[in-house]
């Protein structure tokens, strides 16, 4: 099935830091959503990128999909201790969706 | 608009038992896809359901089944229970499954097997 490599695992970052969190595939991909997992509560959209080299923001998070689309980022500016959770990429591969094993971001403040 | 909801929250089983669980996805959505999560192995596709029919399975074995229902409620069956059964069970839904659309999850049904 499809491979989805998600590093680091763990990230402890002191607040006002920055963060960044990697996702790759070994297959080409149509396009690759990102979600944000806090502490006892449950995956929840952030974005999808869908054009090779695209680059969205939302405040302070960055998305980026590689110019090949195998592989994509995901970077936080300034922490603060709202970003605690776990980040997941996540692809889809005929109807089934493939989640990186995510980076749990710790925020110390 | 009401969201995913799963029921029930918390279960504590024994091994051998069988349980069941259920979810209702967001008003509108036809699909509805099943996942694992456990600090291990992280989220894991179970199956996906789309107009009572599944579409996708993953690499889960025979205990695992599901179906879904003319309202696009879904249920989940495992029977058997093993203790590596252990885990959170979510469900998400999409209009439709497709892979540009973003998957909505439920809180979750935290399965303990003793």
């Amino acid at each position: 099935g499809q491979q989805v490599m998600q590093i680091p695992q763990y990230q402890h970052v002191q607040e006002g830091e920055d963060f960044t969190t990697y996702c790759n595939s070994s297959t080409t991909l149509s396009n690759i959503q990102w979600y944000k997992q806090r502490p006892g509560g449950h995956p929840v959209f952030l974005i999808q990128l869908v054009k090779s080299g695209e680059v969205k923001k939302q405040k302070r998070l960055t998305f980026q999909f590689g110019e090949a689309k195998k592989n994509s980022s995901l970077h936080i500016t300034a922490t603060q201790t709202t970003d605690v959770g776990t980040y997941f990429c996540a692809v889809e591969t005929g109807n089934q969706f493939y989640f990186g094993t995510g980076t749990s971001l710790t925020v110390i403040p | 608009k009401a969201g995913v909801t799963q029921t029930p929250r918390y279960l504590i089983k024994t091994r051998g038992q069988q349980v069941t669980l259920s979810c209702s996805p967001i008003s509108g959505h036809r699909s509805v896809s099943w996942y694992q999560q456990t600090p291990g192995q992280g989220l894991q596709f179970l199956f996906e359901y789309f107009s009572e029919t599944q579409r996708n399975k993953g690499n889960f074995p025979g205990r695992f089944s599901g179906r879904q229902f003319s309202n696009s409620r879904s249920e989940m069956n495992v029977s058997t229970l093993e203790l590596g059964d252990s885990a959170l069970y979510l469900c998400a839904s999409s209009f439709s499954g497709s892979g540009n659309q973003p998957q909505h999850f439920g809180d979750g049904t935290r399965l303990s097997i003793l």
